[in-house]
């Protein structure tokens, strides 16, 4: 089945790092636009990051500076480094595939499960 | 603050009509580009409904329907049944952000 999986979630205080993974099946990542998306939580979605099948990268201004999007491609896996994480990055992580059909349409089509980030101390 | 503005909430009985709105601006809806829809029920990822304003992924069932206007666009949900009952997020791309937006969600309640 395709499916997209993530993985790193967990408890850690403010001002910490934290490495989220996404291992994809079916699809392979370096050929696709893939992305992070974060829902804290009762709240809404926000974007967070994309990296298209060109390396180049793109974020929200709340973690521009702070994340990096990164994959590797021997593994088929799309990563967010995640650094100076504050209390308002706590959120279910989702990793989802973007697809493009023309310059105007832009939408995510396959969704992992997520990941919980908790920051707190 | 979402940059797409959708109703928190709407309702409606089973076999009614409702739908639910989504306001952007010159730089996101209005500047042409598309809006898609996706439905969360609780503790699950979002899924895709509506792409590309008015088209159904396969699966969907036809009582969905979507439709953009100038700088809005709805959803449309016919026949309601309970299991329509979940949260709904509309989603375009900002070319002054340059990145991808989302409404705020509407929780519909299936009464």
């Amino acid at each position: 089945d395709v499916q997209l999986v993530e993985s790193g979630g967990g408890l850690i205080p403010p001002g910490g790092s934290l490495r989220l993974s996404c291992a994809a099946s079916e699809i392979t990542v370096s050929d696709n636009y893939m992305s992070w998306v974060r829902q804290a939580p009762g709240k809404g979605l926000e974007w967070v990051s994309s990296l298209y099948s060109g390396g180049r990268t793109y974020y929200a201004d709340s973690v521009k500076g702070r994340f990096t999007i990164s994959r590797d491609n021997s593994n088929n896996t799309v990563f967010l480094e995640m650094n100076s994480l504050r209390v308002d990055d706590t959120a279910v992580y989702y990793c989802a595939r973007i697809v493009t059909r023309s310059v105007v349409t832009w939408y995510f089509d396959l969704w992992g499960r997520g990941t919980l980030v908790t920051v707190s101390s | 603050q979402s940059v797409l503005t959708q109703p928190p909430s709407v309702s409606g009985a089973p076999g009614q009509r409702v739908t639910i709105s989504c306001t952007g601006n010159s730089s996101n809806i209005g500047g042409g580009y598309d809006v898609h829809w996706y439905k969360q029920l609780p503790q699950t990822a979002p899924k895709l409904l509506i792409y590309g304003n008015i088209n159904r992924p396969s699966g969907v069932p036809d009582r969905f329907s979507g439709s953009k206007a100038g700088t809005s666009a709805s959803l449309a949900i016919t026949g309601l049944r309970a299991e329509d009952e979940a949260d709904y997020y509309c989603q375009s791309y900002d070319s002054d952000l340059i990145g991808w937006v989302f409404g705020g969600g509407t929780k519909l309640t299936v009464l």
